[in-house]
């Protein structure tokens, strides 16, 4: 299995709060992506990053913000918490020098209760 | 944009018959196409992909998907499921700019 951990793995937190969520990678792949996953919806996209300090959105990135300071870690935040951000949050990894076949591997997920 | 689609919300077998999970996709050049398993409680995990040559792929766990361009298709198969097997799947094309667009996915159950 890829080295891929998140943290928490488990958050319940009230609308209006700021909550971040971390992904911490021990591959050295250069590219991150943060998804959600909501039932009817599959997964989608909010972030990714395609190296140090290089972040571009995803198709539902509205209210999310990212930074990735080192290669192994990418921060997920969302500034003010609301209940539709209700989900369970996904990070993947991909090395993805020169190939976007590369495969995308993916952590355990953490699950988010907005009250 | 690419996109994909999942027919089937959920499908129910019997263990020791055949599954075949359909894929939809739109994207206007060739795709690179994926199907992931999630198990319950689980990350996903790749079973196999396609983005050249025969159009016939073999995955793991004894799945495999055949690309049909004239069908914008990448159907899911497997000629014997196990009680494992239950999960749910996903299928994703990318369009080769790094990103994923995954489907809504179908929930397997197997039936003893």
């Amino acid at each position: 299995d890829a080295g891929i951990t998140q943290s928490p793995r488990h958050k319940v937190t009230e609308t209006g709060t700021p909550v971040t969520l971390r992904c911490h990678q021990t591959e050295n792949h250069r590219y991150m992506y943060w998804y959600r996953q909501d039932p009817g919806h599959g997964l989608r996209l909010i972030h990714y990053s395609y190296g140090v300090k290089d972040t571009d959105k995803g198709e539902v990135s509205d209210g999310y913000s990212v930074s990735r300071s080192k290669t192994e870690d990418f921060l997920l935040t969302l500034e003010s918490a609301t209940s539709s951000q209700t989900s369970v949050y996904f990070c993947a990894i991909s090395e993805s020098r020169r190939d976007p076949t590369d495969t995308q591997y993916f952590g355990p997920g953490t699950r988010l209760t907005v009250l | 944009a690419q996109s994909v689609t999942q027919p089937d919300i959920h499908i129910t077998v019997s263990e020791g018959a055949s599954l075949e999970l359909r894929c939809n996709y739109s994207y206007g050049a060739t795709p690179y196409l994926f199907w992931y398993v999630q198990s319950p409680g689980q990350g996903l995990q790749l079973l196999l992909k396609y983005f050249s040559g025969d159009t016939l792929v073999q995955g793991i766990k004894g799945f495999e998907a055949e690309f049909k361009r004239s069908q914008s298709s990448f159907n899911l198969r497997k000629p014997s499921v196990h009680w494992s097997d239950a999960a749910e799947y996903f299928c994703a094309v990318g369009a080769g700019d790094y990103k994923l667009s995954f489907g809504a996915g179908t929930t397997v159950t197997v039936r003893a």
